[in-house]
């Protein structure tokens, strides 16, 4: 079965640089979500896409950005690196359905995660 | 989300059933409590979730009280692939990670 895609896979950037990292989720799915999950710590996090629209907002710097593009990919932008954005940074993606079932309950939320991109600030 | 506690570690000889109990005494109503794993740095995985009743599937088995404070995630044979950070999630989408149990399983 398709997995999340990440890419790349290992990153190397010096400090105050820029990188990319590019999300490709399930086939169907429609939620994008990422995490960062830095040397001995839990994952974090950062913000998630339904439909292509910011949908929830983390501890993400705002010298982050992301989108979610028509065909659902998802891009995590970084700027001005500084070494503490070493991290591992994972994409999730899930089918979401938002609304309620006839029992008034709210649907559950399966999330797949990728393989993770692990960055490197030098 | 809610705030869920999980004991920092916990041993599992192999072939035993392995039971990892977690506090979610702050969990909302429409919120479920999901089980995930990670394996030594790589994406964490589902196993399982519910909202009140138990719950089993091919992984493992969940069993929440009846107030919804608590569960216990059940491994039936746990195996030495089995050894990882397991976490505990009272959420509605986003998935806020604790520090989780991470359970290493003995052979």
């Amino acid at each position: 079965a398709a997995g999340v895609i990440q890419s790349p896979r290992h990153l190397i950037k010096e400090k105050r640089e820029t990188a990319t990292l590019k999300c490709y989720p399930i086939p169907r799915h429609d939620t994008v979500y990422w995490y960062q999950q830095g040397p001995g710590q839990d994952p974090q996090f950062l913000i998630s896409f339904y439909e292509k629209m910011q949908s929830d907002k983390g501890s993400i710097p705002d010298r982050f950005s992301a989108q979610q593009f028509s065909d659902y990919h998802s891009e995590l932008n970084m700027s001005s690196l500084e070494l503490g954005d070493s991290a591992l940074y994972f994409c999730a993606s899930s089918f979401f359905d938002r609304g309620q079932g006839t029992s008034g309950l709210s649907s559950y939320n399966e999330q797949f995660f990728g393989p993770g991109t692990r960055l490197t600030v030098l | 989300d809610a705030k869920t506690t999980q004991p920092p570690s916990m041993d599992c000889a192999e072939g035993r059933a392995a039971n990892l109990p977690c506090n979610h005494s702050t969990i909302s109503g429409n919120e479920y409590v999901y089980w995930y794993r990670q394996i030594h740095s790589q994406g964490p995985q589902y196993i399982i979730h519910g909202l009140k009743n138990n719950e089993t599937n091919e992984m493992a088995s969940l069993i929440i009280t009846e107030d919804r404070k608590s569960s216990t995630l059940i491994l039936p044979h746990a195996t030495l692939r089995d050894t990882a950070v397991y976490y505990c999630i009272g959420s509605y989408e986003k998935l806020t990670f604790g520090t989780g149990t991470r359970l290493t399983i003995i052979p």
